[in-house]
């Protein structure tokens, strides 16, 4: 089966450095999707990768290693309104996207 | 940017009522989705449309019936719902059709609760 798995929570400290890994099982790859989700509201998209490699965006950054199944999320100089659910999400050979079940992250102050 | 509109935006239902839920959006996407997100679960994709046409139908209950009209509006018509059915329902838009890799952009959801 299609699987995708992301931590279910992490903390953090308000103005550190967070990475929220994500690792897939999927039948065939055409890119990898993080989103985020603030509590009560919709998820709003971050970042897409589909070739290896590191894509960074101001304050977050996404990495993609397709012979690992695996992608994380790097969020920097944290801020409290960072405090949400990160969603990661694949597309697989069909295009039919495969969602993890989400990473809450809390930041501390 | 919140170009994708729900309404209503929660909804209480006994288990032998009719509804329906209404999302429209505003970018000139030609691509729409509706998912349902429970606590600590995926969002599981229940319909896609791509140019008015119904492209996917991942194997959900007869109670959920969806409407697409054009490709700005799409409905989520619910009868003799169950209280699993209880959850947050999303509704997305893209720009191409799900064999594409856009982005989705979502609405803020309906929340239902069935009694």
């Amino acid at each position: 089966g299609q699987n995708i798995d992301q931590p279910t929570e992490m903390t953090a400290t308000e103005g550190a450095i967070v990475q929220i890994n994500c690792t897939y099982q999927t039948s065939g790859f055409n890119g990898l999707f993080w989103y985020q989700q603030h509590a009560g509201e919709a998820p709003t998209f971050l970042s897409y990768n589909v070739l290896d490699g590191l894509e960074e965006k101001g304050r977050f950054s996404s990495f993609l290693s397709r012979s690992k199944g695996y992608s994380y999320l790097l969020l920097k100089e944290l801020q409290m309104k960072d405090s949400a659910s990160y969603l990661c999400a694949v597309k697989d050979s069909n295009y039919q996207l495969i969602w993890g079940a989400g990473t809450k992250l809390i930041i501390k102050p | 940017e919140t170009g994708v509109t729900q309404t209503p935006r929660h909804l209480v239902m006994g288990m032998t009522n009719k509804k329906s839920l209404k999302c429209e959006q505003h970018l000139g996407h030609n691509a729409m989705y509706w998912y349902k997100q429970s606590a600590k679960k995926p969002l599981e994709l229940m319909f896609v449309y791509s140019l008015e046409e119904r492209v996917e139908n991942n194997s959900v209950p007869s109670r959920f019936s969806p409407e697409c009209p054009n490709s700005s509006h799409l409905f989520l018509h619910l009868h003799t719902l169950q209280p699993e059915d209880s959850a947050l329902y999303l509704c997305a838009s893209s720009q191409g059709g799900g064999d594409s890799s856009y982005e989705q952009y979502f609405g803020p959801g309906t929340r239902l609760t069935v009694t």
